[in-house]
């Protein structure tokens, strides 16, 4: 069964620390996996990644994926309290265009 | 990036009622679509994939007859909730694939349902 399994599901942290969230997969016909941070609505989208060791930043955010290991981490760097939210990993599993999600790291992230 | 909008964002409803959510992707035409559910302080979990005319696939768990879902066109999927109950209320989110493009899923900001 296809699964993503993420870590710490939560964390609290204070302004200016850097965090590491882990997201691990076993997914057939493994696609991409991708990152979202959702705060009180819909997810947004952070990072698609599908080749391994590239890494994809924007701004205090970077992620990387390792398809050999099967993970993905995504680092911010210097949070501050606008970054608390659910950070989700999903993967997706080729042809049908199905995510399948972890459960979620919830950070918080204060003053 | 893309845009794709659900209606309504909040709707209260009676139990026993019935509530048509609608998801619609408008900047981009959507053969597939997919409705999540998300209960508080947990994941997403996909319900279903919308498949413009034809019929739904529906996820182990979820009742095909309890949650109607309907893609008539390429640009819009509805999903109604059928003799709703107090369970049924959650967090709805849509998503739409844009298989022409770059094979991204766009989220709808989602529907929070309350039946009473």
């Amino acid at each position: 069964e296809d699964k993503v399994v993420q870590s710490p599901l939560s964390l609290v942290v204070h302004e200016g620390d850097t965090v590491t969230l882990n997201c691990s997969y076993e997914v057939t016909n493994f696609r991409s996996l991708l990152w979202y941070k959702q705060e009180k609505k819909a997810p947004t989208f952070l990072f698609m990644l599908t080749s391994s060791g590239i890494e994809k930043k924007s701004g205090r955010l970077s992620s990387i994926l390792d398809k050999k290991e099967l993970f993905s981490i995504l680092n911010i760097t210097a949070t501050q309290t606008g970054d608390s939210a659910v950070y989700l990993c999903a993967s997706d599993s080729g042809n049908t265009g199905k995510l399948i999600f972890g459960q979620g790291t919830t950070l918080q992230v204060k003053p | 990036g893309a845009v794709v909008s659900q209606h309504p964002s909040r709707v209260i409803c009676k139990s026993g009622t019935s509530v048509k959510i609608e998801c619609r992707s408008l900047d981009f035409q959507a053969t597939t679509m997919f409705w999540y559910r998300q209960f508080p302080k947990k994941s997403l979990m996909l319900m279903a994939t919308s498949n413009e005319g034809s019929k739904a696939t529906y996820e182990q768990g979820v009742e095909k007859d309890k949650f109607l879902i309907n893609h008539a066109s390429l640009t819009l999927s509805t999903l109604t909730v059928t003799s709703a109950h107090p369970e049924d209320s959650s967090f709805y989110i849509c998503s739409a694939l844009d298989a022409v493009r770059n094979y991204e899923q766009y989220f709808g900001p989602g529907t929070r349902l309350t039946v009473t």
